[in-house]
Formats: C-alpha cells, sequence, structure tokens
C-alpha cells in the first residue's frame, strides 16, 4: 500500500510565475486535503475535496490560489502570480470518508525568489 | 477562532526519560485529537490518535485526554534519541474534516 505522494518535492520559482503541484493520495482515499506549512508554525488548512468535489476553501486561499481534483483522484495545487510570501512546505494529505485520521504525502518546499 | 495551543518548547530529556508534552484547545465541542511527530525538513506523520477521556497507550507513547479540562497530553517513555523531533497536536470538530494544529514543541533526547 503506497503512501500520498507529491510533486515535485522542491520547487524554486521567481516572484510572478506560476507554479503548480500534484498530490497522489493513498489508493481508495476519498478525501484530500491541502495544507501550508512555514517555518515554527503547525499546518494551516487551506482546502479539501471528498471525490472531485471541493467542499471547502480557507480563507488563506486568495484569488491566486486554484485547486482541482477533476476525477477524484489526484489533485493539483496551482499559484498564480506567486509572491515571496508564498515561500512554505505546501503539504497533502488523504483519509477515508469514514475515518478523521488524516495522512500525509512528503510535501513540496516552494521557494520564492 | 478554534485555536490550539502547546508548549513551545524546546523541551530536552536525557535518554531514557520520560517526556512530557502538553496541549490545550479552545473550542468544547473538539472530538478527535491527534499528535504528529515532524522530523526536521520532513512532513507529520501520525502516531496518536484519541477520542475518549482517559490514556491511550500505543508502546512508549501514551495519550491522555481531559475534555472537561480541554486538555491533551503526550509522554514518551523511555526517550530515545531518534524521538528528537517537533510533535504537533491537532483537533478535529464535528462536521468539520480539517485538522486544526498547534505550532508545535520540539523535543531533543540527549544522549
Amino acid at each position: 500500500d503506497t503512501g500520498v505522494s507529491q510533486d515535485p518535492r522542491h520547487k524554486i520559482t521567481k516572484r510572478g510565475q506560476n507554479v503548480t503541484f500534484r498530490c497522489d493520495p493513498i489508493s481508495e482515499h476519498n478525501r484530500l486535503y491541502w495544507y501550508r506549512q512555514t517555518l515554527g508554525q503547525g499546518p494551516e488548512f487551506l482546502t479539501y475535496f471528498q471525490n472531485e468535489a471541493q467542499l471547502e476553501k480557507s480563507r488563506l486561499l486568495s484569488d491566486r490560489f486554484s485547486a482541482e481534483r477533476p476525477k477524484g483522484s489526484f489533485s493539483t495545487l496551482e499559484i498564480q502570480r506567486t509572491e515571496q510570501g508564498d515561500s512554505a512546505m505546501y503539504l497533502c494529505a488523504s483519509s477515508l470518508e469514514w475515518e478523521v485520521e488524516q495522512y500525509f504525502g512528503p510535501g513540496t518546499r516552494l521557494t520564492v525568489t | 477562532q478554534k485555536e490550539v495551543e502547546q508548549n513551545s518548547g524546546p523541551l530536552s530529556v536525557p535518554e531514557g526519560a520520560i517526556a512530557s508534552l502538553n496541549c490545550t484547545y479552545s473550542d468544547r465541542g473538539s472530538q478527535s485529537f491527534f499528535w504528529y511527530r515532524q522530523y526536521s525538513g520532513k512532513s507529520p506523520e501520525l502516531i496518536m490518535s484519541i477520542y475518549s477521556n482517559g490514556d491511550k497507550e500505543d508502546g512508549r507513547f501514551t495519550a491522555q485526554l481531559n475534555k472537561a479540562s480541554q486538555y491533551v497530553s503526550l509522554l514518551i517513555r523511555d526517550s530515545q534519541p531518534s524521538d528528537s523531533a517537533t510533535y504537533l497536536c491537532a483537533v478535529n470538530y464535528p462536521n468539520d474534516y480539517k485538522l486544526s494544529f498547534g505550532a508545535g514543541t520540539t523535543v531533543t533526547v540527549r544522549a
């Protein structure tokens, strides 16, 4: 049973560029979550999907951020016009619909220069 | 504002000792409680979950929950250098599937 995978693991980009991250959840997990973590802080919720439906978005998710899960399997998180404040670890987690435990992927570390 | 508070640490304990980590939460309606371990530069790893008042033991780890005091703790017995990490407390609310995390407590086990 493979865990949650994320790609890329590291991304360095220049301010103003667009970036896209991918998350593949544990197979059969129909809930998928995105979190963001900055140094010295716990993860902060961004958004979550149940199957292909995006059911909640945090106010942290500005209009520069968009997430999709088109077929209820993998998900993408896109950040447009990146800013230095977007530098963080972007974490994806998944869970079964009837369980509350969430399992995290390795994360994508974004550095905006 | 749903808040989860943890002792910021760092917490330094000698090898073989018990490490005690504390977490308080603001919302009395909180339902599920989790401890994640995060090594430097890595992602959080779920190590304990607890849902009802009392103690729950798993190997060298014991989680304790007191809903009346809005308090959850984690004890690490016989601490090993490999336990050196940041421990994150997370809380889940009824009908709300996201987790709310504390800032974490960094534990250093010295040999």
